[in-house]
């Protein structure tokens, strides 16, 4: 069984530039969230895609936006970056059933904005 | 902001000593889950409980839902190096919300 992946692993981009990450979820799992973990925080939640479909969002502008593909891998775009965005992005995947806050969560993508 | 209330901040313990954490919130949860992060990776699952008052045990890790739906703790009894690392509780209704973490260090 696959678990959950991302890339790329590391990304520095410029103030005012675009980005997008990449998830592909665990074998099985319909469900993609993607959070936000800055520097010595928790993680927080941006938002969650369940079979193609924006399925809750956390308080992150609309410059942040997603994509999820049949294969229920997931995109994470975000425009016109900011010094704040700098982060670690995390990508994580469930089951989708009753039990689909048990996330499971790729290594990351640890993006620099210059 | 995070609206999980999560102590102690980091610890410092010895090798085979038990080790308490817990987390509150001003908001009731349907789901508590207590995640373990290391350098470099991303959040490792070690727990879930779904219902208020559960108890459930992992290995060495216990945790409980608190009677009142705001509040968690874990234990980790008997402690070893490996169990250095970031645990965070995570309370969800809608969405997932993180506490800040517990930063633990075994000293051998």
């Amino acid at each position: 069984e696959t678990g959950v992946t991302q890339s790329p692993t590391h990304l520095i981009k410029t103030r005012g530039q675009q980005v997008t990450l990449r998830c592909s979820s665990q074998s099985g799992h319909n469900t993609v969230s993607w959070y936000q973990q800055a520097l010595g925080q928790g993680p927080q939640f941006i938002f969650q895609y369940y079979r193609e479909e924006e399925n809750g969002r956390g308080n992150f502008p609309p410059r942040f936006s997603g994509l999820q593909f049949p294969n229920y891998s997931s995109e994470l775009n975000v425009n016109a970056l900011e010094l704040d965005d700098s982060a670690l992005y995390l990508c994580a995947s469930s089951p989708g059933t009753i039990r689909s806050y048990e996330q499971y969560f790729g290594p990351g993508t640890r993006l620099t904005v210059t | 902001g995070q609206q999980l209330n999560q102590s102690p901040q980091s610890m410092f313990i010895q090798e085979g000593e038990d080790v308490s954490m817990n987390c509150t919130s001003s908001s009731i949860f349907n789901t508590w889950l207590w995640y373990k992060q290391d350098p470099g990776e991303g959040p490792v699952l070690l727990i879930a409980l779904y219902k208020a008052g559960e108890l459930t045990s992992n290995g060495r890790l216990t945790a409980q839902f608190g009677i009142t739906r705001k509040d968690s703790f874990l234990n980790i009894s008997a402690s070893i190096p490996s169990d250095v690392g970031i645990y965070f509780c995570a309370g969800s209704f809608n969405d997932m919300r993180f506490g800040a973490g517990t930063r633990l260090t075994v000293k051998p």
